[in-house]
């Protein structure tokens, strides 16, 4: 059973610049979460899909947006990076109505100069 | 709304000592999942145990045990005889029975010296 697997591991940007964050889900896992952690904080939630449709979403503007692919694998992009993106965003998958049964992979860490 | 809060910030022991974390939470929902994640520096969040809001039987697990008090709003965390490896981070987080999110606290950072 392989679990969450993300990439890039590390990524550099500049600022207004467009980056596009992977994610493949643990095996006969249908749903994935985005998560960002900026620097001695805990994970914020950015959002949630299943069967290919945003589940859910926290408090992030529009630029941050996904999408969900019928391997159950997942993108994060996020458009116009500002400085406060940097952070290590963090993918989870898990298996719908299980009650929160998250496998987390180890995150990419964006640097937005 | 739900709030998670983790009111340690840094923990500092000799190996073999017990560590204790504490986490307080806030939620009106009846159903909910209160987990307990280890983040090394390596990044991943590592799952470590989950209670959900009707069992509040406290366990053992190995070096792990954890004490769920609906009374108070805690779910503290202990780790028994502690370990170098133990060294991370650790965050406390809620989900609401039927929500798609967890609702994080801030993470306490534990360090084992040997």
């Amino acid at each position: 059973e392989t679990g969450v697997t993300q990439s890039p591991t590390h990524l550099i940007k500049t600022r207004g610049q467009q980056v596009t964050l992977r994610c493949s889900s643990q095996s006969g896992h249908n749903t994935v979460s985005w998560y960002q952690q900026a620097l001695g904080q805990g994970p914020q939630f950015i959002f949630q899909y299943y069967r290919e449709e945003e589940n859910g979403r926290g408090n992030f503007p529009p630029r941050f947006s996904g999408l969900q692919f019928p391997n159950y694998s997942s993108e994060l992009n996020v458009n116009a990076l500002e400085l406060d993106d940097s952070a290590l965003y963090l993918c989870a998958s898990s298996l719908e109505g299980t009650g929160g049964g998250y496998t987390f992979g180890s995150g990419t860490r964006l640097t937005v100069v | 709304a739900q709030k998670v809060t983790q009111a340690q910030t840094e923990i500092s022991v000799v190996e073999k000592e017990d560590v204790t974390l504490d986490c307080v939470y806030e939620t009106r929902d009846t159903t909910y999942y209160l987990f307990w994640y280890k983040q090394p520096p390596s990044g991943e969040l590592v799952f470590l145990i989950r209670r959900n809001s009707f069992d509040e039987q406290n366990e053992i697990s190995g070096r792990y045990s954890w004490n769920f008090q609906k009374s108070t709003s805690s779910f503290n965390f202990t780790i028994t005889a502690s370990q170098v490896v133990d060294s991370a981070v650790y965050f406390c987080a809620l989900n609401l029975g039927n929500d798609y999110k967890l609702s994080f606290g801030a993470g306490t950072t534990v360090t084992v010296r040997a």
